[in-house]
C-alpha cells in the first residue's frame, strides 16, 4: 500500500522568510512518480511539480525548490522569501507504475500562511 | 473546453435525496479522476476512468455511490440516499494517459456538497 505523510499540517510564517514544507511517502513501488499540488483559498489544485524515482536531483523554479532523497523516502518543498501570495494548502502526492488505478495518493496537505 | 468544469459548483440537499455531480474534462484527456475532499482534510480516492470503463471502484465509500462517464467525455457522480458525513467537496481531475503512474492531473474547482 502507498502512503504519503505531511507531518506539518499548518505553518505560519512572516513574509520574505524561507519555509519547508515536509513529505515522507512509503511504497513498495521500483518506479514511482512524487508530485506538489498548490490549493489556494479559491480551491482549485494547481500541479506545481512531478519527479521520477530515478531523478534525485534537486530542482530549481524561481523562488521554489525541491530535495527529493530517496535514502529517506522524502520529497520537501521550499519556498524562499515567501509572499503573501504563497498562502494556500500544500499536497504531496505519490502515484506508481504497477499501481493498477493510476490514482494519485495524497497527503494530508499543509496549510501555510504567510503574514505581512 | 480549456479547463475542467464541474457542475454544480455548490449544492445543498436534504438528507435521503439523491445528487448529481457532472465533470467535463479537458477534450481529450482519457483519463478522469473522482476525489473527495472533507472539511480540512486531504484529498481521498474515490473512482478512476480509463476511457469510459472504471478499472478501479475500490474507492467508493459505499453502494450508494456510483459513477459513469460516457463518450470517453463527461462523467457523473451519484450519491443516492444522501447522508451527513457526504458533505464535502468532490473533486473532479483529468489527464492525458501518459506512461503508468506519471499523469499530471488537471483539477476542477469542485462541487460543494453540503447535507441538512
Amino acid at each position: 500500500a502507498q502512503k504519503v505523510t505531511q507531518a506539518q499540517t499548518e505553518i505560519s510564517v512572516v513574509e520574505k522568510e524561507d519555509v519547508t514544507l515536509d513529505c515522507v511517502y512509503e511504497t513498495r513501488d521500483t518506479t514511482y512518480y512524487l508530485f506538489w499540488y498548490k490549493q489556494p483559498p479559491s480551491g482549485e489544485l494547481v500541479f506545481l511539480i512531478r519527479r521520477n524515482s530515478f531523478d534525485e536531483q534537486n530542482e530549481i523554479s524561481g523562488r521554489y525548490s525541491w530535495n527529493f532523497q530517496k535514502s529517506t523516502s522524502s520529497f520537501n518543498f521550499t519556498i524562499t522569501a515567501s509572499q503573501v501570495v504563497d498562502s494556500a494548502v500544500y499536497f504531496c502526492a505519490l502515484s506508481g507504475l504497477n499501481n493498477a488505478g493510476n490514482m494519485l495518493t495524497f497527503g494530508g496537505g499543509t496549510r501555510l500562511m504567510v503574514k505581512p | 473546453g480549456a479547463g475542467v468544469s464541474q457542475s454544480p459548483s455548490n449544492k445543498v440537499t436534504e438528507k435521503g435525496k439523491d445528487v448529481e455531480l457532472r465533470c467535463d474534462p479537458i477534450s481529450g484527456h482519457t483519463a478522469l479522476y473522482w476525489y473527495r475532499q472533507r472539511l480540512g482534510q486531504g484529498l481521498e480516492f474515490l473512482i478512476y476512468f480509463q476511457g469510459n470503463s472504471a478499472p478501479d471502484k475500490s474507492g467508493l465509500p459505499s453502494d450508494r455511490f456510483s459513477a459513469e462517464r460516457t463518450g470517453e467525455s463527461v462523467s457523473t457522480l451519484t450519491i443516492q440516499r444522501t447522508q451527513q458525513e457526504d458533505s464535502a467537496v468532490y473533486l473532479c481531475a483529468s489527464s492525458l494517459l501518459e506512461s503508468s503512474g506519471a499523469n499530471v492531473l488537471t483539477f476542477g474547482a469542485g462541487s460543494r456538497l453540503t447535507v441538512l
